[in-house]
C-alpha cells in the first residue's frame, strides 16, 4: 500500500494568514493526488484533485501544487469557514489512501 | 444534482453482518466515468477505502486486502442503490462508513452523509 503522511497534524493561525500543509508519499504517483476538507459530522469534501485543480465551486484562495512523492495544499488566506480538518488522498494504486489530516484552526 | 442517501442500523453485534445501502440519484450509475465506493473513518484507522464496484461493458469490483475476505459491495441497478456487507464484525469495525462516487477512477466528488455504526453486543 502507499502510505500518505501529512505536516503538520495541527496548525493554529491568525484569519487572513497564509497556511501551507505537505504531504508526502512513500513512493511516486505523479500527480494523482486529491485534498479534501472535512468539517465536524460531515463528508470530506474534494477541494482540489490531480495535485493541482480546483473543484468547481470551491475559492480560488485554495491551491495545490507538487508531483512525484512531495505535494503542498496553500490556503492564501485563511478564513474563520475554513476551520476543518484537511487530508490528502492518492488514486496511483489500489488501495486508495488518505493522509492522517492536518486540523487547521483559528488563532 | 447528484445525490448520495444513506441508511441501516447503527448498531451490530459482534460476529454479525453490518448491511448499509446507498440510494443514488442525480447519475447514472452505469456510466464509464464513475465508481461507486464505500469508504470508513474511525480515530484508530483514518479514512479507510473499503471498495468499489463499476460498470465498464460489465461491472467490476475492486476491495482492500484488510477486507477482502469478509465484504461484499453491490449496486442494484434497478433501484439505484448502491449496498455494502461486512460480515463477521468485530468491534474494530465500528466507524462512520460513506458511500462515495469516483470520479474517472481518481477522485471522490460526491458523498453519503456518513452512518455511525457501533459493533457492540
Amino acid at each position: 500500500d502507499i502510505q500518505m503522511t501529512q505536516s503538520p497534524s495541527s496548525l493554529s493561525a491568525s484569519v487572513g494568514d497564509r497556511v501551507t500543509i505537505t504531504c508526502q508519499a512513500s513512493q511516486d504517483i505523479s500527480n494523482y493526488l486529491n485534498w479534501y476538507q472535512q468539517k465536524p459530522g460531515k463528508a470530506p469534501k474534494l477541494l482540489i484533485y490531480d495535485a493541482s485543480n480546483l473543484e468547481t465551486g470551491v475559492p480560488s484562495r485554495f491551491s495545490g501544487s507538487g508531483s512525484g512523492t512531495d505535494f503542498t495544499f496553500t490556503i492564501s488566506s485563511l478564513q474563520p469557514e475554513d476551520i476543518a480538518t484537511y487530508y490528502c488522498q492518492q488514486y496511483d494504486n489500489l488501495p486508495r489512501t488518505f493522509g492522517p489530516g492536518t486540523k487547521v484552526d483559528i488563532k | 444534482q447528484v445525490q448520495l442517501q444513506q441508511s441501516g442500523p447503527g448498531l451490530v453485534k459482534p460476529s454479525q453482518t453490518l448491511s448499509l445501502t446507498c440510494a443514488i440519484s442525480g447519475d447514472n450509475v452505469s456510466s464509464n466515468n464513475t465508481a461507486w465506493n464505500w469508504i470508513r473513518q474511525s480515530p484508530s484507522r483514518g479514512l479507510e477505502w473499503l471498495g468499489r464496484t463499476y460498470y465498464r461493458s460489465k461491472w467490476y469490483n475492486d476491495y482492500a486486502l484488510s477486507v477482502k475476505s469478509r465484504i461484499t459491495i453491490n449496486l442494484d441497478t434497478s433501484k439505484n442503490q448502491l449496498s455494502l456487507q461486512l460480515h463477521s464484525v468485530t468491534p474494530e469495525d465500528t466507524a462512520v462508513y460513506y458511500c462515495a462516487r469516483e470520479q474517472w477512477l481518481a477522485y471522490f466528488n460526491y458523498w453519503g452523509q456518513g452512518t455511525l455504526v457501533t459493533v457492540s453486543s
